[in-house]
């Protein structure tokens, strides 16, 4: 019930096109949904972020969908760029505690050619 | 703009040797994350530390594994005895305490531990 399941595991775009990363979870404690990017060799850095009271949020070229009924939520990248080929990592994270734990999806490598 | 630190960058250890993994978390931030990454895998929570004690803690971290806070700047992770499948990429993170603000993780760099 821990688990939030990404795809797909890879994505080749076209220069100008839209990316599409999906992601899906079980437990309904979740109230934070993060989205990381990662290019080799450097830590996950944060993209954006969306709590399940909107459905919506957006940043730039970078939108988070968020569907709470069906427990999904995905990222859109608009005018994707070579600059955007990376790995993208959704997760999620509950109150619990003090600090919080992010629980990671599986990873999305995204190939944008030029 | 402020950012977390690792050392080393990485390192190379035989079977059974003790391990210590250095982080200098953001700081005004108060609570810190370790998590790793094996190779082409997802990142996987390890611990989480608060107010100088552990907060939360997965199955992965085991008593092979320990933090510790040994002065204001920074957090550290040890490992006892490593074994091969200790080989991967260790993060630290960090976060404000700040309302809304606790939830953002700020990861450092990582070390890749290879474990011969």
């Amino acid at each position: 019930q821990q688990q939030v399941k990404q795809s797909p595991q890879s994505l080749i775009v076209q220069k100008g096109g839209i990316s599409i990363i999906n992601c899906a979870y079980e437990n309904t404690a979740f109230d934070y949904f993060p989205w990381y990017q990662q290019f080799p060799g450097k830590g996950p850095a944060l993209l954006i972020a969306i709590r399940p009271d909107v459905s919506e949020k957006k940043e730039g070229r970078f939108t988070i969908s968020f569907n709470k009924s069906a427990k999904q939520f995905s990222l859109h990248i608009m005018d994707s760029q070579p600059g955007d080929s990376a790995t993208y990592f959704c997760a999620a994270s509950k109150s619990s505690g003090s600090a919080r734990q992010l629980t990671f999806g599986s990873g999305t490598q995204l190939t944008v050619l030029p | 703009e402020p950012e977390v630190t690792q050392t080393p960058s990485h390192q190379v250890t035989q079977m059974g040797q003790e391990v210590i993994l250095r982080c200098v978390p953001i700081s005004n931030h108060l609570y810190f994350y370790w998590y790793r990454q094996i190779l082409g895998q997802k990142v996987e929570f390890l611990v989480s530390f608060y107010n100088n004690e552990i907060s939360e803690k997965s199955e992965i971290f085991d008593d092979q594994f320990s933090v510790e806070r040994p002065d204001g700047s920074n957090f550290t992770l040890k490992i006892r005895s490593t074994k091969l499948e200790d080989s991967a990429m260790y993060f630290c993170a960090s976060s404000d305490r700040q309302a809304g603000m606790k939830e953002t993780q700020y990861f450092g760099p990582g070390t890749r531990l290879l474990v011969l």
